[in-house]
């Protein structure tokens, strides 16, 4: 079965760090991109960051810009997202997400998402 | 950065009814545009890509339209199951961004 898995979240004080963990199985994760997108509670989804299959190639959203450091390890199959200098704005729940490129589409999509792992950021 | 404005923002049907969600982005995006349901407490699901592309699985009851600016995702006759949130994402540019979401509640 095809499956990520985020781990990592919980509670930290404004200012704290936390490393979000998203386990890949059931598919070649050295193949995929993919990305981090979080949701506020009760708000919309915003994309987060994204790091290309071999790692070379990592965007962030202005939000978290020199603050989250995304990373993968293909031999782990897994992705990271380590979070620095947290703000009170960053709680949401974090997913991760594969980018797929559909055979003849022109554009990609998320196919594959975990189920999120919370991070709660108050003193 | 691509805005994609949704409108509307929430909308009331009742099963069976023909409903209409429509993307506007700030400049043009060809066809790059995904429609997502999600469910609440539940991960997103990917049901468009490409704009009007089906995601395998996905029931024919959902369609996607457009390129440019404007996109619109249908679904032809409401199931219960059908109620959710839905967003759009453009695969244009960077940052990746989403629209807001449209809430669809039962009538």
């Amino acid at each position: 079965e095809v499956q990520l898995v985020e781990s990592g979240g919980g509670l930290v004080q404004p200012g704290g760090s936390l490393r979000l963990s998203c386990a890949a199985s059931g598919f070649t994760f050295s193949s995929y991109e993919m990305n981090w997108v979080r949701q506020a509670p009760g708000k919309g989804l915003e994309w987060v960051s994204y790091i290309s299959s071999s790692g070379s190639t990592i965007y962030y959203a202005d939000s978290v810009k020199g603050r989250f450091t995304i990373s993968r390890d293909n031999a782990k199959n897994s992705l990271y997202l380590q979070m620095n200098s947290l703000r009170a704005e960053d709680t949401a729940v974090y997913y991760c997400a594969r980018d797929t490129v559909h055979f003849l589409a022109s554009s990609d999509a998320f196919d594959i998402w975990g189920q999120g792992t919370m991070v709660t950021v108050s003193s | 950065a691509i805005q994609l404005t949704q409108s509307p923002s929430s909308l009331s049907a009742s099963v069976g009814d023909r409903v209409t969600i429509t993307c506007r982005a700030s400049q043009g995006i060809s066809s790059a545009l995904a429609w997502y349901q999600q469910k609440p407490g539940k991960a997103p699901k990917l049901l468009i890509y490409d704009a009007s592309s089906l995601e395998s699985g996905v029931p024919s009851r959902f369609s996607g339209s457009g390129s440019g600016t404007d996109f619109t995702l249908t679904i032809s006759s409401l199931q219960p199951e059908d109620f959710a949130t839905y967003y759009c994402q453009q695969f244009n540019s960077y940052p990746r961004t989403f629209g807001q979401g449209t809430k669809l509640e039962i009538k």
